[in-house]
């Protein structure tokens, strides 16, 4: 079965430096998703992405994040200069149609630790 | 404010036990989903729902439009089930709005 794939699975960075969060989506999905849980905390939404631009974004993603489609599979967040605070896990998700009534297959996560 | 409240929090149960787990939302949503959230943190989609009810083998989901309310149920429930289930909803965008969780244990 199809899933979204995530790397890497654990990635510990030092304050200021910057990151990048990879996502391999489900081949033929056309939207995708970032959202990230801080532990204890809820899941909650960064970003979305669709016909390779930004559809719609949370007040959580500000200048320091990007997203990309650098090619036909790979979908990356980048966190430019990193904060405590972004210490959390980021899920990547995607969907074949529009994610507000289709459903969003999730990756795995990546566990980010900013020290 | 759109929102998506949960109850309860946590939940202990005794296999073979019949568990609910409630969701109530803010009026205006397109869909209500359902995830399951594994102890490692995976997440997986149950159900998406915007009327009436859904089955896949044990789990049930059921909305009323009405009063703003889902819930999710599982019968015969086993050890396997524990994990934390999460009710979402997206209101006339794509970005899922989560609940905080029920955190479930099922005890042998």
């Amino acid at each position: 079965e199809p899933e979204v794939t995530q790397t890497p699975s654990h990635q510990v960075t030092q304050m200021g430096q910057e990151v990048i969060l990879r996502c391999v989506p489900i081949s033929n999905h056309l939207y995708f998703y970032w959202y990230r849980q801080i532990l204890g905390q809820k899941v909650e939404f960064l970003v979305s992405f669709y016909n390779n631009e930004i559809s719609e974004k949370s007040e959580i993603f500000d200048d320091q994040f990007s997203v990309e489609r650098p090619d036909g599979s790979n979908f990356t967040l980048k966190i430019r200069s990193t904060k405590l605070e972004d210490s959390a896990m980021y899920f990547c998700a995607s969907s074949a149609l529009r994610g507000g009534t289709d459903t969003q297959y999730f990756g795995p996560g990546t566990r980010l630790t900013v020290l | 404010k759109n929102e998506v409240e949960q109850s309860p929090q946590n939940l202990t149960a005794q296999e073979g036990e019949f568990i609910t787990i409630n969701c109530s939302y803010s009026v205006g949503i397109s869909a209500l989903h359902w995830l399951q959230q594994h102890p490692g943190g995976g997440i997986v989609s149950l159900f998406m729902l915007s009327s009436g009810k859904k089955k896949h083998g044990r789990l049930i989901a059921t909305i009323n439009i009405q009063e703003k309310h889902s819930s999710l149920h599982i019968t015969a429930s086993h050890p396997r089930d524990s994990a934390v289930y999460i009710c979402a909803a997206t209101y006339n965008t794509d970005k899922l709005i989560f609940g905080t969780g029920t955190r479930l244990q099922v005890f042998p």
